[in-house]
């Protein structure tokens, strides 16, 4: 399967700052980006869906400028938490899916990004 | 809002039993889906059943779906202690609803 590459694995800030999670499709054209928030021993929550070179579509009760969207190529895209509180601690899971496939087949997911805010 | 519901919650069982996980969702799909989820990783697709479909096997995996019942359940046959995670059904919408929206997840402890 296409492969997903997700990083960093895990990041500690402080609460105020801003922390930047990565998503790359390593073979394959990622034309849609889904980013999802999971607490602990519960399910997916998506976040938001991100089309290239578009702005990015938010679930709702998410915030969009807390939660900036970046999907500038078709091989990127970047989710950036900003002003980081605690509460924002939570494993980050970002998918992509090509044009062709998106509605077809399986979802490619990245490893998962485990922020902790202190 | 959640789509899928996985039942149980939670399933312990012994190594060499089977393994049986039910999920139901509510509004109509193009397809469902199973994951697999191993402790702070990512998700790890397992197969994949069409709307059209009934049922679909992949090695130990069964999967069946009743549209009729918007009920599917996976069936995992002789389990290993490796097969400890947790298992995830998403469905996928119809038209353009792309969404993956997923369960709330099994839980499954294989003991040795």
């Amino acid at each position: 399967g296409a492969v997903v590459s997700q990083h960093p694995s895990r990041v500690i800030c402080k609460s105020g700052t801003s922390v930047k999670i990565e998503c790359r499709s390593l073979d394959f054209q990622a034309t849609t980006m889904f980013w999802y928030r999971q607490f602990p021993k519960q399910s997916l929550m998506l976040m938001a869906t991100s089309n290239e070179g578009s702005k990015a579509t938010y679930e709702q009760g998410v915030e969009k400028d807390k939660f900036l969207i970046n999907h500038a190529s078709l091989t990127l895209s970047t989710l950036t938490v900003t002003s980081a509180h605690p509460e924002d601690s939570s494993f980050y899971i970002c998918s992509a899916s090509s044009r062709r496939t998106v509605l077809d087949t399986e979802a490619f997911f990245g490893q998962g990004t485990r922020l902790t805010v202190v | 809002s959640q789509q899928g519901e996985e039942d149980p919650q939670a399933l312990s069982i012994q190594e060499g039993e089977n393994a049986t996980m039910n999920c139901s969702y509510k509004t109509s799909i193009n397809n469902l889906q199973w994951y697999r989820q191993n402790s702070g990783r990512g998700l790890v697709h397992l197969i994949l059943i069409r709307s059209n479909e009934r049922e679909k096997h992949s090695g130990r995996l069964r999967v069946t779906l009743d549209t009729s019942k918007k009920s599917s359940s996976l069936l995992i046959t002789a389990s290993r202690a490796a097969d400890t995670a947790s298992y995830f059904c998403a469905t996928r919408g119809g038209g353009s609803n792309y969404k993956l929206t997923f369960g709330k997840g099994t839980l499954l402890t294989v003991n040795p």
